[in-house]
């Protein structure tokens, strides 16, 4: 089974604290990905990473820079932390180039004060 | 652009009813895949099942079943004799074509299926 593993399941943070969201997945998969999920948008993607150290932006990467020093672990850095970064923030990955399935992890819903 | 579409927000059924989940895509590509993922209270989005474009044939999973049309971009989802566990918010996704990287997916903004007793 796919097992993909989020840091947290609930932090609250300041606003203007660094926040580190880690995901870790132990499926040797290739392709990993952060989305928020707000309520009425669905998911939306914030970066995804295809390799080490490879990374690109998705649809709303403003606010948000990511690490992937390892294949396996995949980090969200907010480095401001602001009150609309309040969400619900999920990890995916997928196994190689092309159209695989993602799998996600449980989530970690995100509150900045 | 591609775009989803679930313009169900919520829908409420008596268990034992059957219940069918709409989902509406455009997209330029002509090769694709489309999904559903099933989000519980938990909160963890699991999936139920990948199509691509080029198989029409309707699937069967127990009492789930698929019903994907390419003349009118649609992929529903049907539950039968719907029970209290399959309440959840269900997402219906659209892989673009592969640009040499990761396949992004382009979610609709879900339903939320509440089975009552």
């Amino acid at each position: 089974d796919v097992k993909v593993t989020q840091s947290s399941r609930y932090l609250v943070k300041r606003t203007g604290e660094k926040v580190f969201l880690e995901c870790v997945q132990d499926m040797d998969h290739e392709n990993m990905f952060w989305y928020r999920q707000d309520p009425g948008l669905g998911l939306r993607l914030i970066y995804f990473s295809y390799d080490v150290k490879m990374k690109e932006k998705g649809d709303i990467p403003e606010g948000y820079s990511v690490s992937r020093e390892k294949k396996e672990r995949f980090s969200l850095i907010l480095e401001s932390a602001s009150t609309n970064q309040t969400s619900m923030y999920l990890c995916a990955s997928s196994l190689r180039q092309g159209q695989e399935t993602q799998y996600f992890g449980p989530g970690t819903r995100l509150l900045v004060l | 652009a591609q775009k989803v579409t679930q313009a169900q927000t919520e829908i409420s059924v008596v268990e034992k009813e059957d219940v069918t989940l709409d989902c509406v895509y455009e997209t330029r590509d002509t090769t694709y895949y489309l999904f559903w993922y099933k989000q519980p209270p938990s909160g963890e989005l699991v999936f139920l099942i990948r199509r691509n474009s080029f198989d029409e044939q309707n699937e069967i999973s127990g009492r789930y079943s698929w019903n994907f049309q390419k003349s009118t971009s649609s992929f529903n989802f049907t539950i039968t004799a719907s029970q209290v566990v399959d309440s959840a918010v269900y997402f219906c996704a659209l892989s673009e074509a592969s640009t040499g990287t990761a396949s992004k997916l382009t979610f609709g903004t879900g339903t939320r299926l509440q089975v009552t007793l």
